[in-house]
């Protein structure tokens, strides 16, 4: 199993705050998605990167994949309580199951 | 007009009891899963079908039994249910067996054993 390891595991902050998420392993992925998980339903998509020092970004969401394909990042520029969630990396090889990792708790107040 | 959908939604059985789980996809995806979401809600990988042929079997104990009848089906079935197979379980596809496309998810089961 290729272990992906989530910091912070919790995140409490105010609307209008910027954030960063990170996403680590020492083992090397074809692709790394980042999935948006609310309660009591399943894990949403929310972007594929697959080139080593790609950022993608999808609104105040800003995705970038490391050089060496270990690892990942997810910021947020002011934050809104609609980023609320559980927030899920995962590292994808060639014919396996996606590898999540343990995810990061996002709580935004107004 | 849902894309994976999985029922029931909620399953509170007593120890002991058999039980089912299914799902059901109508995007056209090859491939299929079963995870299993504990309580601090890691994700872990129990099963995969591709194509009605089961490609992944982890480490899980022989109480569970996947079946898909067809491409567009996997189903869960636990016997002889524990305490500890307390949980959320999510059934998800993709388009092939690569995830980069990435997965579609259910909205989950959660089972509860009493």
């Amino acid at each position: 199993t290729q272990l992906l390891e989530q910091s912070p595991q919790f995140l409490s902050i105010q609307e209008g705050e910027n954030l960063t998420v990170y996403c680590n392993s020492s083992s090397v992925f074809s692709s790394l998605q980042w999935y948006r998980q609310e309660p009591g339903e399943g894990p949403v998509l929310l972007v594929t990167v697959v080139t080593g020092g790609e950022v993608k970004k999808l609104k105040r969401l800003t995705f970038q994949f490391g050089d060496a394909r270990k690892d990942s990042s997810l910021h947020i520029t002011a934050a809104q309580p609609g980023d609320t969630g559980l927030y899920l990396c995962a590292g994808e090889n060639s014919g396996y199951a996606l590898n999540f990792g343990k995810g990061t708790s996002l709580l935004v107040t107004p | 007009d849902t894309a994976v959908s999985q029922t029931p939604k909620y399953l509170v059985t007593q120890m002991g009891n058999d039980k089912s789980i299914k799902c059901e996809q109508n995007l056209g995806h090859d491939t299929m899963y079963w995870y299993k979401q504990d309580s601090k809600k890691f994700l872990k990988i129990m099963f995969s079908y591709n194509n009605k042929e089961l490609i992944i079997n982890e480490t899980v104990p022989n109480r569970f039994s996947p079946k898909s009848p067809d491409k567009a089906h996997l189903n869960l079935h636990i016997n002889s249910l524990e305490l500890g197979d307390s949980a959320v379980y999510f059934c998800a596809s993709s388009p092939t067996t690569r995830g980069n496309y990435g997965y579609t998810f259910g909205s989950g089961t959660r089972l509860t054993v009493v």
